[in-house]
């Protein structure tokens, strides 16, 4: 079974431009969950899907939104980046959303840098 | 709000040594925990959650509710344990994400 897939592995922007990064999940699972993981902050939740629906939002400012196609893939936007949003973006899936999810599945991750 | 505090960033420990990572939570219900763990170029993944109440690759973990901690011990590191750790915190009420404490990282000296 493939395992979750994020495109692009990495990616360098300045500030000012957006971008967009993809995730699919694992077949099958039709939850996905996205994190931005930092050296100081570790990993901190951004939002969740399921069928197509956004369930959780944590709290990131407007410019990240993300959003959830039929076939469960994933993606989020970052508008308007800052330096800050330098990080790697980890998507994971899940077979389901809600209490007790169980084992979150992620990717490799999309590194983005901001310059 | 839920939190989940590792108070080690960095904790070294010689081979063969014991090694305990901390962990502590605050949430007023009875949550889920795990531990994940992120080995080099690797994916994150799951190591063990409190519900399994099982050991995995050596390591074991108690969910101490008076003192709401989670701990993860192992008595004999290796140095494959070298990675990174992250505690992570499920709270037991409607549909809400894995909250996930700041990591530990664990380095084995041979």
């Amino acid at each position: 079974k493939a395992g979750v897939t994020q495109t692009p592995r990495y990616l360098i922007k300045t500030r000012g431009q957006q971008v967009t990064l993809s995730c699919s999940p694992i077949s099958g699972h039709r939850s996905v969950s996205w994190y931005q993981q930092t050296p100081g902050q570790g990993l901190q939740f951004l939002f969740e899907y399921f069928s197509e629906t956004q369930r959780n939002k944590g709290n990131f400012p407007g410019r990240f939104s993300g959003r959830q196609f039929s076939n469960s893939r994933s993606e989020m936007n970052v508008s308007t980046l800052e330096l800050g949003d330098s990080a790697l973006y980890l998507c994971a899936s899940s077979l389901v959303a809600g209490v007790n999810t169980g084992e979150l599945f992620f990717g490799e991750g999309s590194r983005l840098t901001v310059l | 709000a839920q939190r989940v505090t590792q108070p080690e960033k960095l904790l070294s420990v010689f081979k063969g040594a014991p090694v305990e990572l901390k962990c502590n939570y605050s949430y007023s219900g009875s949550p889920e925990l795990f531990w994940y763990v992120q080995y080099s170029r690797q994916r994150l993944q799951l190591l063990l959650r409190h519900i399994s109440r099982e050991s995995i690759k050596g390591f074991t973990a108690d969910l101490n509710k008076g003192e709401t901690s989670f701990h993860l011990k192992k008595p004999f590191a290796q140095e494959e344990d070298s990675a990174m750790y992250y505690c992570a915190l499920q709270p037991n009420s409607g549909n809400t994400p894995l909250v996930f404490g700041k990591g530990t990282r664990l380095s084995v000296i041979a």
